[in-house]
């Protein structure tokens, strides 16, 4: 099973909105409605913040939001904050009752 | 509330086996609204996921790891564990345990994580 594609880095300013694209295939994001975002500061364990492509888990800020179109998923993180500086991973479940990551994405607030 | 422990070695030599496990407390590994994942962080690199196991044995392991890979799961002991064969410096890594739900497999809580190197 191959990674999901996603942008290496992506930056915004203080309010503004970001969106972090990830792309899959058919046997995976195009499958179903299992797409999952986490964020993971230095250091520390990985934090969920979407899972089944736009549920908010009990605690994450509406601010982050998830979608899907096709093979794509993305998450789009609103009124952007310093505290969203991480690095965010998207994974999906896959035809094969598997699941895969993408690569990450680096976040910076500028 | 849930929490998620990792315990093993931190050194272990080529082609040795791996033996972490995950102890689960204020929650129990035989819920059966939850599988029990493994997945791994190589320094500097994104996250791999290694496999999952549910309450009653059945597992679902990565293809690239599938042949060097056992999870299993101690109802009594209320812990889960992964062995992960012929190793070689490429499996140094942080190696996190992680409750994750049905369906899509989402990973809502995680272990703090233990580091583990593979050296000579």
């Amino acid at each position: 099973q191959s990674a999901l594609t996603q942008p290496g880095s992506v930056s915004g300013s203080p309010g503004q909105s970001i969106t972090i694209s990830c792309t899959g295939s058919s046997n995976d994001i195009g499958a179903y409605n299992y797409v999952s975002w986490y964020q993971q500061h230095p250091g520390k364990a990985p934090k969920l913040m979407i899972y089944d492509v736009t549920k908010r888990p009990s605690g994450v800020s509406n601010r982050f939001s998830g979608s899907k179109s096709g093979n794509t998923a993305s998450l789009t993180i609103s009124g952007l904050q310093a505290e969203d500086e991480a690095d965010y991973y998207c994974s999906s479940y896959t035809t094969s009752s598997t699941l895969v990551f993408g690569g990450g994405t680096k976040l910076t607030v500028l | 509330q849930v929490q998620l422990q990792e315990s093993g070695p931190g050194l272990v030599k080529p082609s040795q086996t791996l033996s972490l496990t995950c102890t689960v407390s204020g929650g129990s590994v035989s819920s059966g609204a939850y599988y029990w994942s493994w997945i791994r962080q190589h320094p500097g690199e994104g996250l791999e996921w290694i496999g999952y196991i549910y309450y009653t044995g059945s597992t679902y392991y990565n293809p690239a790891l599938k042949s060097r890979v056992i999870i299993s799961v101690d109802t009594s002991k209320n812990q889960f564990s992964l062995k992960l064969n012929s190793l070689t410096v490429a499996d140094t890594a942080v190696y996190y345990c992680a409750k994750t739900g049905l369906g899509g497999v989402p990973a809502v809580l995680w272990g703090q994580g233990i580091p583990v190197t593979v050296s000579p």
